[in-house]
């Protein structure tokens, strides 16, 4: 079956230390990767995307950076965190397009 | 660029009717997703409209009109778990698949 794990479910960071988030997905293969924010009371901002491994397109530029070092492994990453990066993060993937995306159970980052 | 337009709030009565809106101004889109998403968690999949018309999907109908750049989705025999935010969501259909998400229609269901 088709899965995806995201970790950690909660973080509290403070300002100025690093971040990893990781997302693996299962049951496919070279599936296109999507990395959302959403900060709270507000919608989906697309951060990065990969349709494959060691390619990385970023939609936004900010303090985060992302990595596909693996084929169903996305890693979305910064080296100092600020307040501003507070937020749901979802790490999606797209099988078929009429399915839309399955989304990871999302990490809740408090920059404190 | 895309631009998605949704009501903020909606409130609704348990066993009810409701329709969400959505209106969107874009170049070109191949689909168009509704979400629903209960606090805290992460977006699930409702519909997606390729052609004009209604798809139906148990309680659950979506409606799109590419010509006025509009679709709703329409609720039926509303349940109190019904109460969340609902989605619309734009498929831009180049090779990323990337999907392009309206902020949201928070709906409360009263008993």
């Amino acid at each position: 079956s088709q899965t995806i794990h995201q970790w950690p479910a909660t973080l509290v960071q403070p300002v100025g230390s690093p971040l990893s988030l990781e997302c693996t997905v299962e049951g496919t293969s070279n599936p296109n990767l999507y990395w959302y924010r959403q900060a709270a009371g507000r919608g989906l901002q697309l951060l990065f995307y990969s349709v494959g491994i060691g390619q990385i397109s970023s939609e936004v530029p900010q303090n985060l950076s992302a990595s596909r070092p693996q084929d169903r492994q996305f890693i979305l990453s910064s080296k100092k965190l600020l307040l501003s990066d507070s937020g749901f993060y979802l790490c999606a993937w797209m099988v078929y397009e009429t399915d839309g995306y399955t989304f990871g159970s999302g990490t809740r980052l408090t920059v404190v | 660029g895309q631009n998605i337009d949704q009501p903020t709030e909606m409130t609704a009565t348990e066993g009810a009717i409701v329709q969400i809106n959505c209106t969107y101004q874009t170049s070109g889109f191949n689909g168009l997703f509704w979400y629903q998403q209960h606090a805290g968690e992460a977006p699930t999949f409702l519909s997606y409209n390729v052609l004009d018309g209604l798809e139906e999907k148990g309680r659950f109908s979506s409606f799109l009109s590419r010509s006025k750049g509009y679709s709703y989705l329409l609720l039926k025999e509303l349940q109190m778990k019904d109460s969340a935010s609902y989605l619309c969501v734009l498929d831009r259909g180049d090779s990323s698949y990337k999907l392009i998400f309206g902020s949201g229609t928070r709906l409360l269901v009263r008993p």
